[in-house]
Parts: structure tokens; C-alpha cells; sequence
């Protein structure tokens, strides 16, 4: 079985372009999430789906970067216009959904997508 | 609120040695925590999880941690070093309050010396 993969692997542009990442979660994880790394710091929460809907948005930094999941398939993070800050690491997870055990459900995480704007 | 805190960037170790990588966690809700590896240009990867039932949790490659909570510690451990454990690992705390809302700590580099 595929695990969560995500797209591009690298991506450099300059500032004040805009950027689309896409992620792809295991085939039947209604949750999907993502996550960043900035460079030197902790990985931080951005925010969830479960299947099309956006469960928690509370960790997205501001409204340059809009999540879509259009048909609880795969989803896309755009950047737009893109800051030198936004540069780090982007990971997406997805995980099942265990009814009445959430958080013990493991999540599945990509190989991450690496954005550098300059 | 939650927080994880773990208390070495980096840990070298000799091949063939024990390794110990310290956990510290907050949570105000009975937590689950989870460790999780990540090699170079690689994803994370779930190496073991706590979810309150044994409080030494075994895992993957030889790994295990023990969830302390007088101590609020979840240390992770290995008898014997290898090679291909160089590697980040992550530390993370997930509280059973809601929908899986996740703390990451800061990792740990973790350099194993031939």
C-alpha cells in the first residue's frame, strides 16, 4: 500500500510568488493534516481535515496560505504571496478515523515538501 | 494546554552502546505520547506509542520508552546502538481531549560514531 506522498519534493521561489503544494494521504484516511518546519524550530501544527471539511485552521499563520481538500481526496497549501519566513520543511499526515480513540490513532506522515523562498 | 520538551538536541554515541534521548511532557488531560524517527529525505516514522495501557512500551528496531508520570518523563531507549539508527527523533504529545491535536518537541539528532 502507498503511504502519504507529497509533491514537489523541493521547491525555490521568490519572494512574493505563490507556491501550491500538494499531499496525497493513504487511500480511506478521512484525517489529513499539515504541519510545518521552520528552519531550527519545533514542528508546529497548521491544521486538519477530517475527509473535505477543515476540522481545526487554528495553527495557520495568516491568510496567505489557504488549505483546500476538495472531495476529501488529496489536498493542496497554497502560499500566496509567498514571505522568506514561510521557508521550512511542509509535512502533510493523514490517519483513520478510530471512533472514540482519536488520539490514539497513529499518523502517517510524508517525506515532506522543502520550500525556500528568497 | 500541552507541551513537550526534549532535553538534547544532540546525542552522540558510540556504536554498540545504549542510547537514551529524555522526554519531558505537560498535559493537562491524560496524554498519548508517541516517538517518532526521521532519516534524511525521509517522512516521520512511528517508532512506538503510549496510550495508558503498559507503561514500557516496546517498538520498532530494538526501541523502547517508559512512561514515567511521577516524573512526567517518556525517555526512549535502546540497548545497543546501530549504525542506521542516526537519525531525528521526535518526541510527541497528543491529548485524548479532542481530535488528535499533536505537540511536537524540538527533536533530537541523534549521531552514532563507528
Amino acid at each position: 500500500e502507498a503511504g502519504v506522498t507529497q509533491f514537489p519534493s523541493h521547491s525555490v521561489i521568490e519572494k512574493g510568488q505563490t507556491v501550491t503544494l500538494r499531499c496525497d494521504p493513504i487511500s480511506g484516511h478521512d484525517n489529513l493534516y499539515w504541519y510545518r518546519r521552520v528552519m531550527g524550530k519545533e514542528i508546529k501544527f497548521l491544521l486538519h481535515f477530517v475527509k473535505e471539511s477543515k476540522q481545526d485552521e487554528s495553527g495557520m499563520p495568516n491568510n496567505r496560505f489557504l488549505a483546500e481538500r476538495t472531495g476529501g481526496t488529496y489536498s493542496t497549501l497554497k502560499v500566496q504571496p509567498a514571505e522568506l519566513e514561510d521557508s521550512g520543511v511542509y509535512f502533510c499526515a493523514s490517519s483513520q478515523d478510530r471512533a472514540g480513540f482519536p488520539s490514539y490513532n497513529e499518523q502517517f506522515f510524508g517525506p515532506g515538501t522543502r520550500l525556500t523562498v528568497l | 494546554a500541552q507541551s513537550v520538551t526534549q532535553l538534547d538536541s544532540h546525542v552522540s554515541v558510540s556504536e554498540g552502546t545504549p542510547v537514551l534521548l529524555r522526554c519531558n511532557y505537560s498535559s493537562s488531560y491524560s496524554p498519548s505520547l508517541f516517538w517518532y524517527v526521521q532519516h534524511p529525505n525521509k517522512g516521520l516514522q512511528l517508532l512506538l506509542k503510549y496510550t495508558s495501557a503498559a507503561t514500557l512500551v516496546k517498538g520498532i528496531n530494538g526501541f523502547e520508552a517508559e512512561f514515567k508520570k511521577s516524573e512526567t518523563s517518556f525517555h526512549l531507549t535502546k540497548p545497543s546502538a546501530h549504525m542506521s539508527d542516526a537519525a531525528e527523533y521526535f518526541c510527541v504529545v497528543s491529548y485524548s481531549g479532542g481530535y488528535q491535536k499533536v505537540t511536537f518537541g524540538t527533536g533530537t539528532k541523534l549521531q552514532v560514531i563507528p
